[in-house]
C-alpha cells in the first residue's frame, strides 16, 4: 500500500527557530513536492525535487529550503520561522507526473 | 496568468447528485486532475482528464472541455462521507500542478 510519511502531525515552534519538516515516502517515486494549505487559498507548491539531490523552486520558495540526500526523504526547512509561516505543510510524492500522493500533513504554528 | 476557478460551497441532499464545477487557465494544458480531501486530511486522488469528454467511476464521474477550460465532478447516490473539499488542478505545460482553492461540499440528511 502506497504512504507518505511526515515526522509530526502538530508542530510549535518560536518565531527565529530553525524548523525541519520531514517527508519519507515507500513507493521508490523520483518526483517530491512540498505544499502548504492556507483557508480560501489553493495549494501552494515551495519546492519540489525530480532526483536525489535536486531540487526546483516552486511558487513560494521565499523563506524556505530544502534537501534531498536520498530518494525516499525530502526535508523541509524553514531557516528562521516566521509567524506568517503558520500554516499546514503537506508533502507528496509521485511516479513521474501522474497522481500525487500526499502524506497526512503538518499543522505548524509559530508563536 | 493561471487560474483556477470553483465554488467555494455546496450543499446538497443525501441521495442526490451534485455538480461541482471548475474553469481553469493555464500556461499550455497536460491534464485536469480531481483530489478529495477530508477535513483534517491529506488530499486523495480521484481523476484524471487529458481528453475531452466524460470519465466514469463509480459513483464519481469526471469531465473534460479541453476548448472551454472546463472540466466538472459529478458525484451520484450522495452519501454523508462524501461531505469533503474537493480540488480541482490543472498540469500546465512544464508538468506543474495549478490548484484551485477547493469547493466544500456540505451533505444534508
Amino acid at each position: 500500500d502506497v504512504k507518505v510519511t511526515q515526522s509530526s502531525r502538530y508542530l510549535v515552534k518560536r518565531t527565529g527557530e530553525k524548523v525541519f519538516l520531514e517527508c519519507v515516502q515507500d513507493m521508490d517515486h523520483e518526483n517530491m513536492f512540498w505544499y502548504r494549505q492556507d483557508p480560501g487559498l489553493g495549494l501552494r507548491l515551495i519546492y519540489f525535487s525530480y532526483d536525489v539531490k535536486m531540487k526546483e523552486k516552486g511558487d513560494i520558495p521565499e523563506g524556505y529550503s530544502v534537501s534531498r540526500e536520498k530518494k525516499e526523504r525530502f526535508s523541509l526547512i524553514l531557516e528562521s520561522a516566521s509567524t506568517n509561516q503558520t500554516s499546514m505543510y503537506l508533502c507528496a510524492s509521485s511516479f513521474w507526473f501522474y497522481e500525487q500522493y500526499f502524506g497526512p500533513g503538518t499543522r505548524l504554528t509559530v508563536t | 496568468g493561471q487560474n483556477i476557478d470553483q465554488p467555494t460551497e455546496m450543499t446538497a441532499t443525501e441521495g442526490a447528485i451534485v455538480q461541482i464545477n471548475c474553469t481553469y487557465q493555464t500556461s499550455g494544458f497536460n491534464g485536469l486532475f480531481w483530489y478529495q480531501q477530508h477535513a483534517g486530511e491529506a488530499p486523495t486522488f480521484l481523476s484524471y482528464n487529458v481528453l475531452d469528454g466524460l470519465e466514469e467511476k463509480g459513483r464519481f464521474s469526471s469531465f473534460l472541455s479541453r476548448s472551454k477550460g472546463y472540466s466538472y465532478l459529478l458525484l451520484k447516490e450522495l452519501q454523508m462521507k462524501d461531505s469533503a473539499s474537493y480540488l480541482c488542478a490543472s498540469m500546465d505545460s512544464n508538468y506543474q500542478l495549478i490548484w484551485g482553492a477547493g469547493t466544500k461540499l456540505i451533505i444534508k440528511p
